[in-house]
């Protein structure tokens, strides 16, 4: 079961750089997220997708983009990384009303900016 | 906003002991309740939830009820063991998202 996959799962940017953190889940969820986490402040979501074609904006989507080309793939991308992004990226898919609403998670990626 | 409180710890306890996490939550309608368990080095994984006032979600020996009229979700657990030490998050879902709680952390000594 493969559930939800990010890749890489670690990286090191300089600032500036440019990067693109893909996930996949093979359970045909229609809703798909970003969320970071940093430190005592729990997990804030970037941006998220109802829907192949379609993305949204969370609660902190600033210096981020994301793409949602395939039902299947949510990418999300730094143009130009900022030391402040610095954090534990994590993806989840979650299951529509009649399966109860549930988000499922990936491992993580470990992304530093120096 | 929607919110969700919950005491951030880190809570330490012996083994055996008695376990509550204290959570509580702000919407503005009837959310469904959730228990999320993140051990190290790994993303979150559901341990319990509730969809409806008055539910109780249980798994693994963790219980936690469902309170309307105190919009509480506590989670519990008779007797911890050290393989229990994670961090614990309280999240609501309403809509389309979900609303996560800043995590409990949860360290249980043999």
């Amino acid at each position: 079961n493969a559930g939800v996959t990010q890749t890489p799962k670690f990286r090191v940017l300089k600032t500036g750089q440019s990067m693109t953190l893909l996930c996949a889940q093979d359970m045909n969820h229609e809703y798909m997220y970003w969320y970071r986490q940093d430190p005592g402040m729990g997990l804030r979501l970037i941006h998220y997708s109802v829907g192949e074609g379609t993305t949204a904006k969370g609660e902190v989507p600033d210096g981020y983009n994301v793409s949602r080309l395939k039902k299947q793939n949510f990418l999300l991308g730094l143009e130009s990384a900022a030391p402040s992004q610095t954090s534990v990226y994590f993806c989840a898919s979650r299951t529509g009303i009649s399966s109860g609403n549930t988000i499922y998670f990936g491992e993580g990626s470990w992304l530093t900016v120096v | 906003g929607d919110s969700v409180t919950q005491m951030e710890g880190p809570v330490t306890l012996s083994e055996e002991a008695f376990l509550t996490i204290n959570c509580t939550y702000t919407a503005t309608g009837y959310p469904s309740l959730f228990w999320y368990v993140q051990y190290p080095g790994e993303g979150l994984q559901l341990l319990l939830k509730a969809t409806k006032a008055d539910d109780k979600g249980s798994n693994k020996g963790f219980e936690a009820t469902y309170r309307k009229e105190t919009t509480s979700f506590h989670l519990e657990k008779g007797s911890v063991q050290v393989s229990d030490s994670a961090v614990y998050f309280c999240a609501l879902f309403y809509g389309q998202n979900f609303v996560f709680g800043p995590g409990t952390r949860l360290s249980v000594l043999p």
